[in-house]
């Protein structure tokens, strides 16, 4: 099974809504990422969780927070978004030590 | 610094032509990775081939091919007889040697947009 899922595939959510993203792969990868991707622009970092502890945190605001309960989920909480927020949010998960990232199919966003 | 560039924006083609997405890397580690993803409209990012650093051979897939030169820093991807179903937006990424604190982060250039007309 080489395949990073992630649910739900579209969201709509206002700025006072509380919601999180799902991401989930069963490849026993113990290195898992969330990107941020704005229209015709390049995904960029957020997070990146190592054995189930956050290891690396791109300065994201307080609003987004991720959740890595077990080896195989990540989860992401929204919290009082922001319209600019609006954006592709994909998963993605590899091995240690190892270059290859899996890419889930992305949740697509939208603050109103 | 700019770790990928790809400079061509947007390129538009004719079904059955050649086409080539250029991409330019910089790095000083001599333990690298390169990687193509495709991304067509549905957003999915789908990998397409990752070469090593210590590995300048070429290699071709099916329509595919992709031209590693450490000389120039280039990675370049050529589709051959490019079909409508190319159409999508095309990303090189460099990941460097894993150092724990990078975690073999992704860098990734600014995309090339490529439409193939019918």
């Amino acid at each position: 099974d080489t395949e990073v899922t992630q649910t739900p595939k579209h969201l709509v959510m206002g700025m006072t809504n509380k919601k999180s993203l799902k991401c989930e792969q069963h490849m026993g990868h113990r290195a898992m990422y969330w990107y941020k991707q704005k229209a015709k622009k390049p995904p960029e970092l957020m997070f990146v969780y190592s054995y189930e502890k956050l290891s690396i945190n791109e300065s994201v605001p307080s609003r987004f927070s991720p959740e890595c309960p077990n080896s195989s989920l990540l989860n992401l909480h929204l919290h009082a978004l922001q319209p600019e927020d609006s954006a592709l949010y994909l998963c993605a998960s590899s091995h240690l030590g190892r270059p290859e990232k899996y890419f889930g199919p992305g949740t697509r966003l939208t603050v109103t | 610094a700019q770790k990928v560039t790809q400079a061509q924006t947007e390129i538009s083609v004719v079904e059955k032509e050649d086409v080539t997405l250029d991409c330019v890397y910089e790095t000083r580690d001599t333990t690298y990775y390169l990687f193509w993803y495709k991304q067509p409209p549905s957003g999915e990012l789908v990998f397409l081939i990752r070469r090593n650093s210590f590995d300048e051979q070429n290699e071709i897939s099916g329509r595919y091919s992709w031209n590693f030169q450490k000389s120039t820093s280039s990675f370049n991807f050529t589709i051959t007889a490019s079909q409508v179903v190319d159409s999508a937006v095309y990303f090189c990424a460099l990941s460097e040697e894993d150092r724990g604190s990078t975690l073999g982060r992704l860098y990734f250039g600014r995309g090339t947009q490529l439409t193939v007309w019918p």
